[in-house]
């Protein structure tokens, strides 16, 4: 079984401009699960989609958002982008995204902006 | 922000060692916790998980501790070996479908 995929791997963007991530999840996955990483504030939980909704936030700004598919692959987009925005974004997938589940990470698109 | 508190301190063994890795979790009503392996370029890869009804789980080479008491895990690395070096994460899946992640603690195996 194919494992999560995340697409661009790297990505170079200016400040100001926007950008969209894609990550499809591990095949009968329905949750999708996106994720922060940067050296100073480790691994940061953006937000989790089931079923094409949102269940969850974390505390990011509105210019993060995100949409989730009806084949469960999910979207993340940065608008107006900030130096401070430079990170690995990862996402997860799992079953149903319970709390006794784990989830399965994507190799995470790295994004740098300048 | 929200944390498993662990602050990224660096482990060095000697290979063949056995290795431990703690981490203080806040929650005290997380039941599940797993711990991440995550090799520089690529995303965090499980390695075990512990639901707080147990207080030792033993996988291939690894165990994972759990004390609710004091709100501690620990994930302990038999016969250390090179392809073991990596940053570690421990993680407790709270309720809300989110879950916590510690800073990390990056292991060194030395040859």
């Amino acid at each position: 079984k194919a494992g999560v995929t995340q697409t661009p791997r790297y990505l170079i963007k200016t400040r100001g401009q926007q950008v969209t991530l894609s990550c499809s999840p591990i095949s009968g996955h329905r949750s999708v699960s996106w994720y922060q990483q940067t050296p100073g504030q480790g691994l940061q939980f953006l937000f989790e989609y089931f079923s094409e909704t949102q269940r969850n936030k974390g505390n990011f700004p509105g210019r993060f958002s995100g949409r989730q598919f009806s084949n469960s692959r999910s979207e993340m987009n940065v608008s107006t982008l900030e130096l401070g925005d430079s990170a690995l974004y990862l996402c997860a997938s799992s079953r149903l995204g319970t709390r006794q589940e784990t989830q399965y990470f994507g190799p995470g698109t790295r994004l740098l902006v300048l | 922000g929200e944390s498993v508190g662990l602050h990224l301190p660096t482990l060095s063994v000697q290979e063949g060692d056995n290795s431990i890795i703690n981490c203080a979790y806040s929650n005290s009503a997380s039941d599940y916790f797993i711990w991440y392996k995550q090799e520089s370029g690529k995303g965090p890869q499980f390695i075990i998980d512990i639901r707080s009804n147990m207080d030792k789980r033993q996988g291939q080479r690894v165990t994972v501790l759990l004390n609710k008491t004091v709100k501690h895990l620990s994930l302990q690395i038999a016969a250390t070996q090179p392809g073991d070096s990596a940053v570690y994460f421990c993680a407790e899946n709270t309720g809300g479908f989110k879950t916590i992640f510690g800073a990390g603690t990056r292991l060194f195996v030395k040859a």
